[in-house]
């Protein structure tokens, strides 16, 4: 069974810098690509950041580009997102989410539990 | 980059069909795949559609994925309505570098 739990989340103040974690279980992870979504309060899903099985190819939402940065340990079996310059807008649920497949091009078919981040002064 | 638009919210009573619409802004809806995925009220989201028309393992037969080429659109169709349905649901598409989710539609059973 298909398993990723996300931590990481918390409070930060506008500017600041969070790191999250998903650690993944039930599948060969390294097949797999990646992504996280996060929704706003009350708001939809946007997509935020995906990357391939490797970790070679990755990209990101026009909203995030150059804030956030998406990588993965194979080793360790775990995606992290690194983001930074926090601001309002940043605040939402965050999940990781696992690919049908290798490369980042494809659907996604398994959801992980979600990390709350609340950017406030 | 494209958008997915959805209507707000639809309704159905138990037992009927009720279909909700994704429409492409630009670009061929045909482009790329779509997808559906239901949200329950506190609970993470789950794939019901995937590269269109295909369906989980595990997701029910009532549940199917369309295309329409004359309104650049994409659907999902519940039969046989049950109040478990009640959700939120997402379509969801991608290009080479970027994935793009339709707004959402809330789905009530009366």
């Amino acid at each position: 069974e298909v398993q990723l739990v996300g931590s990481g989340g918390g409070l930060v103040q506008p500017g600041g810098s969070l790191r999250l974690s998903c650690a993944a279980s039930g599948f060969t992870f390294s097949d797999y690509a990646m992504s996280w979504v996060r929704q706003a309060p009350g708001k939809g899903l946007e997509w935020v950041s995906v990357l391939s099985g490797s970790g070679g190819i990755t990209y990101y939402a026009d909203s995030v580009k150059g804030r956030f940065t998406i990588s993965r340990d194979n080793s360790k079996n775990t995606l992290y997102l690194q983001m930074n310059s926090l601001t309002a807008g940043d605040t939402a649920v965050y999940s990781c989410a696992k690919h049908y497949d290798f490369l980042p091009a494809t659907p996604i078919d398994s959801w992980g539990q979600g990390t709350l981040v609340t950017v406030s002064s | 980059n494209f958008m997915l638009i959805q209507p707000h919210s639809v309704s159905g009573s138990p037992g009927k069909t009720i279909t909700i619409s994704c429409t492409r802004s630009s670009g061929n809806i045909a482009s790329n795949y779509v997808q559906w995925y239901q949200q329950r009220p506190g609970s993470s989201p789950i794939t019901v559609i995937y590269e269109d028309n295909q369906r989980p393992s595990g997701v029910p037969e009532r549940f199917s994925g369309s295309l329409d080429s004359s309104s650049n659109s994409a659907s999902l169709s519940i039969s046989g309505l049950r109040t478990e349905d009640e959700a939120d649901y997402y379509c969801q598409s991608f290009d080479t570098s970027n994935h793009v989710f339709g707004g959402g539609t809330k789905l009530t059973v009366l």
